[in-house]
């Protein structure tokens, strides 16, 4: 079993409809957890992080925890072709190392 | 402000050639990480430091991977006897103390022919 699981993809969601994507990690004592948002040939972008189980929001985008279940999620609202990405969960394991899911590669239909 | 910076952005190698990566963290930040990343992976844990010492680098391959940090901002990874499988792109990333989120630079792509 994987640390971090995405499914890969690809996803493809018509333009402004929400995007979904989901994580599940191994490590119940995970405390950390990170989405990055990577254009092709480019490093992945930090744009969400949560800590805490429930939601949080930031513009667009809401990141959702389950620890008793072990996944992460990410949706994007109003999905705009500028979306199109991989999008990559990430947990932190121990002090300061990230430990990355391959990545879902998402594509937002105009 | 400026970002995480790396240098070079590209790197192309002979097998069996020495090769020294770059990376500038974000002023101020005090943690640096290394990361590799492969084709269709997501990045791989190498190394972090924290100020000018290794913390942590179980992530390192093998004994021709080696990155200094010597004054506690600048760092350099260096590989040694380089093989194919080394090529990749090499991550950089940055924290400032006590925070846990991780800032990534551009990246410097190594192609070992």
């Amino acid at each position: 079993q994987k640390e971090v699981e995405q499914n890969s993809g690809p996803l493809s969601v018509p333009e402004g409809a929400i995007a979904s994507l989901n994580c599940t990690y191994s490590d119940r004592g995970s405390q950390s957890f990170f989405w990055y948002r990577q254009y092709s040939g480019k490093s992945p972008e930090l744009i969400m992080s949560i800590y805490s189980n429930g939601d949080k929001e930031d513009g667009r985008f809401t990141a959702q925890l389950n620890k008793a279940s072990q996944y992460v999620s990410l949706l994007i609202r109003d999905s705009q072709p500028s979306d199109s990405a991989t999008y990559l969960c990430a947990v932190l394991q121990g002090a300061q190392k990230l430990v990355f899911g391959q990545g879902t590669r998402l594509t937002i239909n105009p | 402000g400026a970002g995480v910076s790396q240098t070079p952005s590209n790197k192309v190698t002979e097998k069996g050639k020495y090769v020294e990566l770059r990376c500038d963290p974000i002023s101020g930040h005090t943690a640096l990480y290394w990361y590799r990343q492969s084709l269709g992976q997501g990045p791989e844990f190498l190394i972090y430091f924290q100020g000018t010492g290794a913390a942590d680098d179980s992530g390192l391959p093998n004994d021709r991977f080696f990155a200094v940090r010597p004054e506690g901002s600048v760092s350099t990874l260096k590989i040694q006897r380089t093989e194919r499988g080394d090529s990749a792109v090499y991550l950089c990333a940055s924290s400032p103390e006590n925070r846990r989120e991780q800032y990534f630079g551009p990246g410097t792509r190594l192609t070992v022919t």
